[in-house]
Order: structure tokens, then sequence, then C-alpha cells
């Protein structure tokens, strides 16, 4: 059964360093999202991407945070200086169509910004 | 705008018993609802979705909820817990019709199972 992955599992990172979170999609959804979730908390929405640009943005999702689809298979998010605050889960997820929404979960990828 | 509130933070059964998590949402439009769980240090799994088909959903696991528009729920039960349901659940809906893509989450119910 397909499934979304993401890399690495754990990442623990200094703060003001930039992070790279690697998402490999389900190869044939077409939309692409990254949720966050700080320990503790409930699952907030950061970004959805579409079409090679960004369909809707959180005001989470501020000038420190990107996403790109380098390649066809890759959908990557970058923190470019970390704070002590971005430490949380970050889950990727994929869709093959918007009207129901239905999205298919990474296992997440744990951030400890020190 | 869309929300949702799940009214118990954890709840607590016997093994063998039934379960009940509940969810309310809001929606300015025909909502799409979905619960997802969560078992410790793993991803999210989707259990079910309701999308305007059949108000009674049932999805794995032996879990099933009931759409009531005129009270606003979305229920989660299950007739008989067992130890493999200790999880965290969400309830979670989106808008339909709403250009944007993203769903929204409650705020997650720890579902404990004593033997």
């Amino acid at each position: 059964e397909p499934e979304v992955t993401q890399t690495p599992s754990h990442q623990v990172t200094q703060m003001g360093q930039e992070v790279i979170l690697r998402c490999v999609p389900i190869s044939n959804h077409l939309y692409f999202y990254w949720y966050r979730q700080i320990l503790g908390q409930k699952v907030e929405f950061l970004v959805s991407f579409y079409n090679n640009e960004i369909s809707e943005k959180s005001e989470i999702f501020d000038d420190q945070f990107s996403v790109e689809r380098p390649d066809g298979s890759n959908f990557t998010l970058k923190i470019r200086s970390t704070k002590l605050e971005d430490s949380a889960m970050y889950f990727c997820a994929s869709s093959a169509q918007t009207d129901n929404n239905e999205q298919f979960f990474g296992p997440g990828t744990r951030l400890t910004v020190l | 705008a869309q929300s949702v509130t799940q009214l118990d933070s954890h709840v607590s059964v016997s093994e063998g018993t039934p379960v009940l998590l509940r969810c309310n949402y809001s929606s300015s439009y025909s909502p799409s609802l979905f619960w997802y769980v969560q078992h410790p240090n793993k991803g999210l799994q989707l259990l079910l979705k309701y999308t305007s088909a059949a108000t009674l959903v049932k999805g794995i696991n032996g879990f099933e909820a009931e759409f009531k528009k005129s009270e606003t729920s979305f229920h989660l039960t299950k007739p008989s817990a067992h130890m493999s349901d200790a999880a965290e659940y969400f309830c979670v809906v989106s808008d339909r019709y709403s250009s944007a893509s993203k769903i929204i989450f409650g705020s997650g119910t720890r579902l404990s199972i004593r033997p």
C-alpha cells in the first residue's frame, strides 16, 4: 500500500541553524501539506502546495519557512534560522484531490532545537 | 470559518466496554469530517471519513461515527474496546467547497483502556 515517507525521523539542531525536512508524498498525489504538533498541543496547519506553488499558509508559516518540490518525488520544508519554539513534530501529508480532502500523513519528523 | 471541538481531553474505559469520543464542529458549508488516530510515536492514521454520503460511517478496527447535522456532531464510537485502541484520537473538519485545502484538527482525546 502506498504511503507518505519522511526523513529524518528525528532531527536535532542548534538554534539559528537551517534545517530541511524531507517528505516523499504518494506518487500520484497532487496536493501537499505540512503540519506541526508542538508537544502536548494540537496539530496545526502550516502550508498547502499545489502545482508548484503555495495554495494557502497559516500565520505560523512566516518568512523563516519555505517549501519546495525540487523534483518529481520530494517535498521539502525549510526552516531558515531555527528558534527554540520550532521544536515540534512536523507531519507531511498528501492528497489526490482537494474536494474531499482525504489526506495521507507521513510518520513525522521530530525536530528538537537546542 | 470552520472549527472543531473535542469535548473530552481524556477518556478511560475498561477493555470490552463501549467507547464514545465526542466531537462537535462548526462549518460554513457542508463539511467533510474525519477521525484520525495517533498511536505513541507514530504518524496519523485515518479511521473514517464523512463526505456527504451515508450519515453513519464505518471505519477501520470496528470504529464508526454518525454525522448529525442538527446537533453539529460527529461522535466516534466502538462497541467493545480493545487494549490496542489506546491512542490519541483527533476529530478533523474540512470545508469541501473552500478553495483552501487545509483541514482543522481538534485538540485530541486521549483514550486509555483499563484491563
